[in-house]
């Protein structure tokens, strides 16, 4: 069965303080993985999608990272804007015609 | 920039009544989705549209629940006779196409069930 968990659910970070989110998947065949924003009561906003192991993607303090088994979401230096629920979701081959399969979400908050 | 438009942000309905969600997909995109998120709880897929006609279906998405583009712009996810269980965020999606293509949310709908 395709699986995606994300760890952690919740992380709390200090301004300038990096860190990075994790998301693991078990799929079938990996079509493509995708990291979204997601602020309270609005829907997912898309921030990155990665295709193949080695691939790397970059938008302002966010870079995303891709292998086999995981992803990552590197935050570099965050300030207080970045605080949201980050999703990971694959696509997978086999059968679908492009659902997105979602992780739970890492719950980021980052203090002033 | 285009986005993906839901009306209405909330809805409250009375158990046993029938619901019609509607959404305006980005323009020039063919493919079109519905997820819901109970609250606390992953985005599900429920259902994937193409050419009119639904390309997939998850265990969701049952007897009670259809979907349709009335007309060029619009496209609706109607659930006959509500339930609790059908309290969450319904989410609406476009795509150019599927594989390796982009999904575009909507802001969704909040569906409250009494």
């Amino acid at each position: 069965e395709d699986q995606v968990t994300q760890s952690p659910e919740a992380l709390r970070l200090q301004e300038g303080e990096s860190s990075s989110l994790n998301c693991s998947y078990t799929v079938s065949g990996l079509r493509g993985l995708f990291w979204y924003r997601q602020d309270p009561g609005k829907g997912p906003e898309f921030l990155f999608t990665l295709y193949s192991a080695g691939e790397e993607k970059e938008k302002e303090r966010l870079k995303a990272t891709l292998t086999k088994k995981e992803s990552f979401l590197h935050i570099t230096a965050p300030k207080p804007e970045d605080s949201a629920t980050y999703l990971c979701a694959v696509q997978a081959y086999g059968g679908s015609q492009g659902n997105l399969i979602f992780g739970k979400g890492t719950k980021l908050s980052v203090k002033p | 920039e285009p986005e993906v438009t839901q009306t209405p942000s909330h809805q409250v309905t009375q158990m046993g009544q029938e619901v019609i969600l509607r959404c305006v997909p980005i323009s020039n995109h063919l493919y079109f989705y519905w997820y819901r998120q109970i609250l606390g709880q992953k985005v599900e897929f429920l259902v994937s549209f193409y050419n009119n006609e639904i390309s997939e279906k998850s265990e969701i998405f049952d007897d009670q629940f259809s979907v349709e583009r009335p007309d060029g712009s619009n496209f609706t996810l109607k659930i006959r006779s509500t339930k609790l269980e059908d309290s969450a965020m319904y989410f609406c999606a476009s795509s150019e196409g599927t594989a390796k293509n982009i999904q575009y949310f909507g802001a969704g709908t909040r569906l409250s069930v009494l």
